[in-house]
C-alpha cells in the first residue's frame, strides 16, 4: 500500500509568485490534514478535510493560502502571492477516521526568496 | 488548548550512548501522547505512543512513559546507533476530546557519531 505522497519535494519561488503543493493521501483515507514547520520550529496545524469538506481551517495563517480537495481524493494547497515568511516545510497527513493515527508524507520544502 | 514543550537541540552523541529527550505537556484531561521521528529525506513516522497515564510506549529500543505527576513524556534509549540520527517530535492532540489536530514540539535534531 502506497503511503502519503507529496509533490513537489522542494520548490523555490520568488516573493509574489504563486505555488501549488499537492498531497495524495493513502487510498481510502477520508481525513486529510495539512501542517507546516516554519524556520525549524514546531510543526503547526493548518487545516483538516473530511472527504472534500473543510472540517477545520483554524490554522490557516491568512487568505493567501487556499486549500482544496475536489472529489475527496488528493488535495492542493496554493499560496498566492507567496511571502518570505511562508518558507518552511509543508506536511500532509491522512487517517482513516478522525482521531485515528495520522500517516504523514515526506513534506514539501518551500523556499521563498 | 493542549501544548507541549520539547527540549531544544541539536543533540550529538557517540554510538552506544544513552539518550534522553525531554518533553513536558500542558493538557486538560489525559490525552494520548506521541513521539514522531523524521529520518533524513522521509516523512514523519509515529515512533511510539501512550494512551493513558503510567503507560509506557516502546519501539525500536526507544521508550517513553506517560507521567501525569510531572506532566512529562521523555524519550529514552539505552544505546543509540548511527541510524537513529533524525529529528524527533513530541506531540499530543490539541484538545483532549479529539485527536484530529496534533500539536507538536519544536523538534530535536539528534546526530549519532560512529
Amino acid at each position: 500500500e502506497a503511503g502519503v505522497t507529496q509533490f513537489p519535494s522542494h520548490s523555490v519561488i520568488e516573493k509574489g509568485q504563486t505555488v501549488t503543493l499537492r498531497c495524495d493521501p493513502i487510498s481510502g483515507h477520508d481525513n486529510l490534514y495539512w501542517y507546516r514547520r516554519v524556520m525549524g520550529k514546531e510543526i503547526k496545524f493548518l487545516l483538516h478535510f473530511v472527504k472534500e469538506s473543510k472540517q477545520d481551517e483554524s490554522g490557516m495563517p491568512n487568505n493567501r493560502f487556499l486549500a482544496e480537495r475536489t472529489g475527496g481524493t488528493y488535495s492542493t494547497l496554493k499560496v498566492q502571492p507567496a511571502e518570505l515568511e511562508d518558507s518552511g516545510v509543508y506536511f500532509c497527513a491522512s487517517s482513516v477516521l478522525a482521531g485515528h493515527e495520522q500517516y504523514f508524507g515526506p513534506g514539501t520544502r518551500l523556499t521563498v526568496t | 488548548g493542549n501544548s507541549v514543550t520539547q527540549m531544544e537541540g541539536p543533540v550529538t552523541l557517540s554510538e552506544e550512548a544513552f539518550l534522553t529527550i525531554n518533553c513536558t505537556y500542558t493538557a486538560t484531561g489525559y490525552p494520548s501522547l506521541f513521539w514522531y521521528v523524521q529520518y533524513p529525506g522521509e516523512g514523519l513516522q509515529l515512533l511510539l505512543k501512550a494512551t493513558k497515564a503510567d503507560d509506557k510506549g516502546s519501539n525500536k529500543g526507544f521508550e517513553a512513559t506517560y507521567r501525569k505527576e510531572t506532566t512529562s513524556f521523555h524519550l529514552e534509549k539505552g544505546s543509540v546507533q548511527v541510524s537513529d540520527s533524525a529529528v524527533y517530535f513530541c506531540a499530543l492532540p490539541i484538545s483532549s476530546g479529539s485527536a484530529r489536530q496534533l500539536t507538536f514540539g519544536s523538534g530535536t535534531q539528534l546526530t549519532v557519531l560512529p
